[in-house]
């Protein structure tokens, strides 16, 4: 089964809401990534965390990797028309023949 | 901006027709892997290689086949294609190690009449 899960599957907010999207594994991970794919493109790197309990932000963009190594969060304040798109986490697992794997996206839709 | 390339970006074919997609990276990177993805839904890993012949399947079955001859080059086959195998195919490249950050293609859109 599916080992990476992301809540929800679909998100549709009004421009200028903020906006969160959950990741969360059965397993511990040695790190996290999440990436973007705008409609009709292909997934595009954002950012990695490492450590436990580690917080990155890029501009209106913060990333949150939980105490356990087994949950992460992507919060977007004041969404904008540009953020249209869907968000995936993607899992590094230790000792696993394919040891990344990605969670089955969040598709946010902004209404302007 | 990822060196990584696909062709066909678009390719329309019949029933029962070979084919192969092309994915080909520039940047020197181990592994490489073959995704297949309907319109807004999930990434299906379906085949990945850690090097020059290394090819594994992944955890979506699917009848199309690789090949890794080249560092750079990962082709991806169906022998005979069928209608159900229509959907996006994207391909990926990472650098073998711990950050293992994936550039993707910018994939093969397949229609199968």
């Amino acid at each position: 089964g599916q080992q990476v899960m992301q809540i929800p599957q679909y998100q549709h907010v009004q421009e200028g809401e903020d906006f969160t999207t959950y990741c969360n594994s059965s397993t511990t991970l040695s790190n996290i990534q999440w990436y973007k794919q705008r409609p009709g493109g292909h997934p595009v790197f954002l950012i990695q965390l490492v450590k436990s309990g580690e917080v990155k932000k890029q501009k209106r963009l913060t990333f949150q990797f939980g105490e356990a190594k087994k949950n992460s969060s992507l919060h977007i304040t004041a969404t904008q028309t540009t953020d249209v798109g869907t968000y995936f986490c993607a899992g590094f697992r230790d000792n696993y023949g394919q040891n990344f794997v990605f969670g089955p996206g969040t598709r946010l839709s902004v209404l302007p | 901006e990822a060196d990584i390339y696909q062709t066909p970006r678009y390719l329309v074919i019949g029933t029962g027709k070979k084919i192969t997609l092309e994915c080909s990276q520039t940047m020197g990177h181990d592994k490489m892997y073959w995704y297949q993805q309907d319109p807004g839904m999930e990434l299906h890993l379906i085949h990945y290689s850690y090097g020059v012949n290394s090819t594994e399947k992944g955890d979506l079955s699917s009848e199309s086949t690789v090949s890794r001859i080249r560092t750079e080059h990962f082709p991806l086959t169906l022998e005979s294609a069928r209608p159900s195998h229509t959907s996006q195919y994207l391909c990926a490249s990472s650098r073998q190690g711990h950050q293992e950050t994936q550039y993707f293609g910018p994939g093969t859109r397949l229609l199968v009449l």
